[in-house]
């Protein structure tokens, strides 16, 4: 059973490009959500995506934005990206009616 | 004042030492709690996963909650030299269907040989 994956693994990128970061879910996972962790910090959460649109969603401008396709993955998107985007992006997997959530290996974004 | 507060360490024992890691919170409002390893570049594995208040055991691995006072622990036995890693407590509130995660800063552990 393949876990959560994510691609790329990693990502260089100028200021001012924009993004784009892929994720599936563990298999009989309906709900993906996004987190970004800075170097030395844990993790914060971005947004959750359910049945295809978001369903709440954290502390983050509108630069960060997102999809979930049919299949149940889902795409992080970053616009206009800062020197201060650089950190890991972890993806989580979850069952809509259950409680733990199921981290992928994250992509970790540069931004230079 | 951060939700949650976790001591970044980092933590270095012998092998084979009892590991203590602590969370204390501020929400009142957060009901379910975990713990995750997170090896160095790589995504968090869910360790433990907890409810109520009390004990709650898993091999090596035992996580305490208590409420009252707002504070859960981790306790490794017997640690490992596998078990060096950083280790993030993590918390959510009951209500509220998205169920987001508020995570301590992480724990760096080492386990000496």
């Amino acid at each position: 059973d393949a876990g959560v994956t994510q691609s790329p693994t990693h990502l260089i990128k100028t200021r001012g490009q924009q993004v784009t970061l892929r994720c599936s879910p563990k298999s009989g996972h309906d709900t993906v959500s996004w987190y970004q962790q800075a170097l030395g910090q844990g993790p914060q959460f971005i947004f959750q995506y359910y049945e295809e649109e978001e369903r709440q969603r954290g502390n983050f401008p509108d630069r960060f934005s997102g999809h979930q396709f049919p299949n149940y993955s889902s795409e992080l998107n970053v616009n206009a990206l800062l020197l201060g985007d650089s950190a890991l992006y972890l993806c989580a997997s979850s069952w809509d009616r259950g409680d733990e959530q199921y981290f992928g290996p994250g992509t970790r974004l540069t931004v230079t | 004042q951060k939700e949650v507060e976790q001591d970044p360490g980092p933590l270095s024992v012998p092998e084979g030492a009892i590991v203590s890691l602590n969370c204390t919170y501020s929400n009142s409002a957060f009901q379910y709690f975990m713990w995750y390893r997170q090896y160095s570049r790589k995504g968090p594995e869910l360790l433990m996963y907890t409810y109520s208040s009390g004990n709650k055991e898993d091999g090596r691995f035992t996580a305490q909650v208590d409420k009252s006072s707002k504070y859960i622990s981790l306790f490794i036995r017997d640690s490992q030299p596998s078990d060096s890693a950083t280790y993030l407590c993590a918390m959510r509130e009951r209500s509220g269907s998205a169920r987001q995660l508020t995570f301590g800063s992480g724990t760096q552990l080492t386990v000496l040989p």
